[in-house]
């Protein structure tokens, strides 16, 4: 059973431009997390999806930043007109279920040019 | 909300001593996690804690969870250079309809000969 895959696992993009992360969880899994991890700061939730919903949104900015988990297809998380301080590890996980263990996937490595 | 703090942030050791890393929470939590990353990797599972008085070993590491103290200890016995990593506790928000995660910043073991 394939883990949790993420892609790219970098991504470098210029001030401005679009960043798109993609995120296919665990055969089976219908719960998405994603983890943003700062330079010198640990990890800090940003959305959680259902298929098809997003169930909560708190961690994510305000603006810029958005996220999808499609009926079929991986789940996305979007960033417009990046910023160097969007530079950062991103980290989705995948669960079954509400409350069991989330898996995590490889990571996506952001350079903001 | 859910906040989780570990202490010491920094821990260099000598191979072959022992040492434990805290992680206080501030709020009832289902269950306590902790993982491991190395550089530029993603999250490693080590242990899931579920209920008060869990004792979980595996190798040269042991966690335990005090859920009256919202305490978990990870002991690390006689490590070896190997072990150098940066751990993270973690719980989960028990808030019903979503289980993210919060996660301590971490703490940078350094195992040195």
């Amino acid at each position: 059973n394939a883990g949790v895959m993420q892609n790219p696992r970098h991504l470098v993009r210029r001030r401005g431009q679009e960043a798109r992360l993609r995120c296919s969880p665990m055969k089976g899994h219908s719960h998405v997390y994603w983890y943003r991890q700062l330079p010198e700061e640990g990890l800090k939730f940003m959305v959680y999806l259902q298929k098809e919903n997003i169930i909560d949104e708190s961690g994510m900015p305000k603006e810029r930043f958005s996220a999808e988990f499609p009926k079929e297809g991986p789940s996305i998380l979007r960033i417009q007109q990046v910023v160097r301080g969007d530079s950062a590890a991103y980290f989705c996980a995948s669960s079954p279920d509400l409350a069991y263990e989330q898996y995590f996937g490889p990571g996506t490595r952001l350079t903001v040019t | 909300e859910l906040k989780v703090e570990q202490n010491p942030l920094f821990l260099s050791m000598q191979e072959g001593k022992n040492y434990t890393i805290y992680c206080n929470y501030s709020t009832t939590s289902d269950r306590l996690y902790w993982y491991r990353q190395d550089p530029g990797k993603s999250l490693e599972s080590l242990f899931v804690l579920l209920s008060n008085g869990a004792v979980k070993q595996e190798g040269r590491l042991m966690a335990s969870l005090d859920t009256k103290a919202r305490l978990s200890t990870l002991h690390i016995t006689a490590a070896v250079h190997d072990l150098s990593a940066t751990y993270f506790c973690a719980g989960d928000n028990s808030g019903g309809s979503n289980y993210k995660l919060t996660f301590g910043k971490g703490t940078l073991l350094t195992v040195n000969p």
